[in-house]
């Protein structure tokens, strides 16, 4: 069965900081990845994906993420940290039949 | 592009009323659209996929008697919640989707309170 584990529950990092969100699916076939980003009281912003190509893909916001197959992984990246940051980060992966399976989410905070 | 927009964005009614969501693609045309369900700090849960002029398929304990769901076009679908209790109080997010294996873009929300 598809899913998608997001190990971190919520994640505090200095603003200027490095910050790496883990995402972790189980899916039997090459998986298409998504992370999205909600603010408190919003819909979800898709921030980078991937379906085939480059394993490092470039979102928005200065965001990247690797699909590490080996490790079954699609962690996403950002080398310094804003304050505008702080918001709920939700892994998705994109299985057969349109089904989108997310993971529980991670939330950020972003300390001065 | 790909722009989704969702109206009310909040909406407070009372018990026993029924409840219309509306759900746009304003830039494209979405052959699939989703509705979802999300509780406090919770993540998504889907509740049904609807493909324009045919019925939506409803994931496992959704009650379609209940979230009535009509896609009427490539652009709109809507989510009807039918004798609205406290318990549907929740805040209601939709998607649309271009084609098969394709990004969904979120609408907004909609945030229903039942009194």
């Amino acid at each position: 069965a598809q899913s998608v584990t997001q190990p971190d529950i919520h994640i505090t990092v200095s603003e200027g900081a490095s910050l790496e969100l883990r995402c972790n699916y189980s899916y039997g076939a090459t998986p298409y990845l998504f992370w999205y980003v909600q603010s408190p009281g919003q819909g979800l912003q898709l921030l980078l994906k991937y379906f085939s190509g480059d394993t490092l893909v470039q979102g928005i916001k200065g965001f990247e993420a690797e699909f590490k197959r080996s490790q079954s992984s699609f962690n996403l990246r950002k080398p310094s940290v804003h304050w505008s940051d702080a918001a709920e980060y939700f892994c998705a992966v994109g299985a057969t039949g349109n089904q989108f399976y997310f993971g529980t989410g991670t939330s950020l905070t972003v300390i001065p | 592009g790909a722009v989704v927009s969702q109206h009310p964005s909040r909406v407070i009614c009372k018990s026993g009323t029924s409840v219309k969501i509306e759900c746009r693609s304003l830039d494209f045309q979405a052959t699939t659209m989703f509705w979802y369900r999300q509780f406090p700090k919770q993540s998504l849960m889907l509740m049904a996929t609807s493909n324009e002029g045919s019925k939506a398929t409803y994931e496992q304990g959704v009650e379609k008697d209940k979230f009535l769901i009509n896609h009427a076009s490539l652009t709109l679908s809507t989510l009807t919640v039918t004798s609205a209790h406290p318990e549907d109080s929740s805040f209601y997010i939709c998607s649309a989707q271009r084609g098969v294996k394709e990004t969904q873009y979120f609408g907004p929300g909609t945030r229903l309170l039942v009194l």
